[in-house]
């Protein structure tokens, strides 16, 4: 069964620091992935997504992710995080009939 | 505008009294879908829908009526809502392969 982890329950940086938030899953064939934020309060926006083709997927507001095949990682990353990206992150595996499996989320603080 | 659109975003009931959340899409899409969130857990999916009257249940199923007999219209029924029903419930669309989109989110607490 499909599944997604993501290891870090809450993450604090510093404005201007960089930012990576780890996902892992487990899923048998080709992988759609996807990056979601939610700030406070708020719906689902999507950040990046990855279908095929080049590993590093650039995405809105600054943010990137790599796909690892053989880590079986989809890595977000942001070179300087600002105070306005504090939300929680999702990281999700498509699967059969369009499903999203979701990880249970990271919690960003930015700290000033 | 393309979007997906809840009713009613806040709602507040008591155990045993049936209601229905309201999805409807604009887009034309074929496929459908319920999810939950509840802190630590994520989003699950509850049901979901690939065509008109083409229905599945997702991972948490329980508790939970759906119906697509319109292609822009999934309402999410639940009979006799129970307080471990209380969550914020999103509804999303796509097309076949394709980028989700969701919906506002519905906030439920029962009694």
């Amino acid at each position: 069964a499909q599944s997604v982890t993501q290891p870090d329950i809450h993450i604090t940086v510093s404005e201007g620091a960089s930012l990576e938030l780890r996902c892992n899953y487990s899923y048998g064939a080709t992988p759609y992935l996807f990056w979601y934020v939610q700030s406070p309060g708020q719906g689902l926006q999507l950040l990046l997504k990855y279908f095929s083709g080049d590993t590093l997927v650039q995405g809105i507001k600054g943010f990137e992710a790599e796909f690892k095949r053989s880590q079986s990682s989809f890595n977000l990353r942001k070179p300087s995080v600002h105070w306005s990206d504090a939300a929680e992150y999702f990281c999700a595996v498509g699967a059969y009939g369009n499903k999203l499996v979701f990880g249970a989320g990271t919690i960003l603080r930015v700290k000033s | 505008e393309a979007q997906v659109t809840q009713n009613p975003r806040y709602l507040i009931t008591v155990t045993g009294k049936k209601l229905t959340v309201t999805c409807s899409q604009n887009m034309n899409h074929e496929y459908m879908s319920w999810y939950r969130q509840d802190p630590g857990l994520g989003l699950r999916q509850i049901y979901y829908s690939m065509n008109v009257e083409v229905t599945d249940k997702g991972d948490v199923p329980e508790g939970y009526k759906v119906s697509r007999k319109e292609k822009r219209n999934f309402p999410l029924i639940l009979e006799s809502p129970s307080p471990n029903q209380t969550s914020l419930y999103f509804c999303a669309s796509s097309g076949r392969g394709e980028t989700q989109y969701f919906g506002p989110g519905t906030r439920l607490l029962v009694l």
